[in-house]
C-alpha cells in the first residue's frame, strides 16, 4: 500500500491566488482528515469526512477555506484567496474506523504551503 | 476531551531508555491514551495506545497506573533516529477527532 498520498509536496504562491491541495487516502479507509501545522499553533484539525461526507468543519479558519471529497479516493482542500498567514504544512490523514483499539490514523507526508 | 500535559523537551543519549510522562487528570472512563511520533518533515505516526496497565509493541511500552491520571511512554535503548516530537493524546472510545497538544521534543545525541 502506498499510504496516504498528498500533492504537491511544496507549493509557493502569491497572495490572492487560489491554492488547491490534494489527498488520496488509503483504499478502504472511510475517514479522512485535514490538519494544518504551524510553529505557533501546532497541529490543528481543520475538517474530517466519513464516507465522503463532511462531518465536522469547525476547525476551518474562515470562508476562504473549503474542502471536498467527491469520491472515496480523492479529497481537496482549497484556499481562495490565499494569504501569507495561511503558510503552513497541511496534512491529510485517513483511517478505516474511529480511533479505537490498537490502531491509529495514517498521515500523509504533507504539503508545505508558502504564500508570499 | 481531557487535557494532557507533557514536558516540552527531553534530551537523551544513544542506548539509554527514555521515559516520557504525560498527565491527564480529567480522563474519562471511555477514554484511551494514545501516543504519536512525528519526525521532521513528516506527518505524525501512531506508536501505541492503551487503556490501563501495560501495553508493549515492537516500538515502545506504555505504562498506565490504576488511576489512569497519567501515563508513561517508554522507549528502550534509543538511537539517533528516535529524535522526534512525541504526542500524548486522550481519545474517547469511538471518537473520530484527534486533538494534538504541543508534544515533547526528544533529542537523542551520540
Amino acid at each position: 500500500d502506498a499510504g496516504v498520498i498528498q500533492s504537491p509536496r511544496h507549493e509557493v504562491t502569491e497572495m490572492g491566488q487560489e491554492v488547491t491541495l490534494r489527498c488520496k487516502p488509503i483504499s478502504g479507509h472511510d475517514y479522512l482528515f485535514w490538519y494544518r501545522q504551524t510553529m505557533m499553533r501546532g497541529l490543528e484539525l481543520l475538517i474530517y469526512f466519513n464516507n465522503n461526507v463532511p462531518i465536522d468543519d469547525s476547525g476551518m479558519p474562515e470562508d476562504r477555506f473549503s474542502a471536498k471529497m467527491p469520491n472515496a479516493s480523492f479529497s481537496t482542500l482549497k484556499i481562495q484567496p490565499s494569504e501569507p498567514r495561511d503558510s503552513a504544512v497541511y496534512f491529510c490523514a485517513s483511517s478505516p474506523r474511529p480511533h479505537i483499539g490498537n490502531y491509529g490514523y495514517t498521515f500523509g507526508s504533507g504539503t508545505r504551503l508558502t504564500v508570499v | 476531551l481531557a487535557k494532557t500535559t507533557q514536558p516540552i523537551s527531553m534530551d537523551s543519549y544513544e542506548g539509554q531508555e527514555v521515559n516520557i510522562t504525560c498527565s491527564h487528570n480529567n480522563i474519562a472512563t471511555n477514554d484511551y491514551i494514545t501516543w504519536y511520533q512525528q519526525f521532521p518533515s513528516q506527518g505524525p505516526r501512531f506508536i501505541i495506545q492503551g487503556y490501563k496497565t501495560k501495553v508493549t509493541n515492537e516500538v515502545a511500552s506504555l505504562f498506565i497506573p490504576a488511576d489512569r491520571k497519567s501515563s508513561t511512554l517508554s522507549l528502550p535503548r534509543v538511537s539517533l533516529s528516535d529524535t522526534a516530537v512525541y504526542y500524548c493524546l486522550v481519545v474517547q472510545q469511538g471518537f473520530q477527532k484527534l486533538v494534538f497538544g504541543t508534544g515533547t521534543r526528544l533529542l537523542v545525541s551520540p
